[in-house]
């Protein structure tokens, strides 16, 4: 089975503070991606990883900024919180053209 | 950015009926994939369909890729309890990284 961690599930940071999210996956797979999830708004993509090293930006990437050094491992950094960043963060993997998997998701929220 | 059209929004049914639901682009797309969401907790993948009009089973779900590859549907017989909660399509094509969404059935079992 495909596992994808988050590294919390619950978060509050307060306004300005740099906010990292950490994302796990163990099936070698070569793509990650982030999402975050609002209500009536559906699922909107911010960056997304094909490679070590490689990034794309998605639909929403202004206020982030992402990570990956490692094929396993794909961070999100939130450079300065801000409230309009509350929201659900879930971090996603698949491997070639194949099955997309979901993380946990982290449940952020910015005072 | 596009989303998929997905119908019905709600659902109200009581325990052991069967479920129907669909999902329709104006594109085409070579891949279609279901998820189920509980509260707070990431997607969970069901069911991935890769050929226009496959038929594909997972327990009491079946889902079916529309043969235009512009739709697909899900269906769950005899419902249970357990069957709450909120399921996405979702679908993309080979070499295109992102996943386009659908905007969700929210499933509630009458007592």
């Amino acid at each position: 089975d495909v596992k994808v961690t988050q590294s919390s599930r619950y978060l509050v940071k307060r306004t300005g503070e740099k906010v990292f999210l950490e994302c796990v996956q163990d099936m070698d797979h070569e793509n990650m991606f982030w999402y975050r999830q609002d209500p009536g708004l559906g699922l909107r993509l911010i960056y997304f990883s094909y490679d070590v090293k490689m990034k794309e930006k998605g639909d929403i990437p202004e206020g982030y900024s992402v990570s990956r050094e490692k094929k396993e491992r794909f961070s999100l950094i939130l450079e300065s919180a801000s409230t309009n960043q509350t929201s659900m963060y879930l971090c996603a993997t698949r491997q070639g053209a194949y099955e997309q998997y979901f993380g946990p998701g982290t449940r952020l929220t910015v005072t | 950015g596009q989303q998929l059209n997905q119908s019905p929004q709600s659902m109200f049914i009581q325990e052991g009926e069967d479920v129907s639901m669909n999902c329709t682009s104006s594109s085409i797309f070579n891949t279609w994939l279901w998820y189920k969401q509980d509260p707070g907790e990431g997607p969970v993948l069901l069911i991935a369909l890769y050929k226009a009009g496959e038929l594909t089973s997972n327990g009491r779900l079946t889902a079916q890729f529309g043969i235009t590859r512009k739709d697909s549907f899900l269906n769950i017989s005899a419902s249970i309890p357990s069957d709450v909660g909120i399921y996405f399509c979702a679908a993309y094509n080979f070499g295109n990284e992102k996943l386009t969404f659908g905007t969700g059935t929210r499933l509630t079992i009458i007592p």
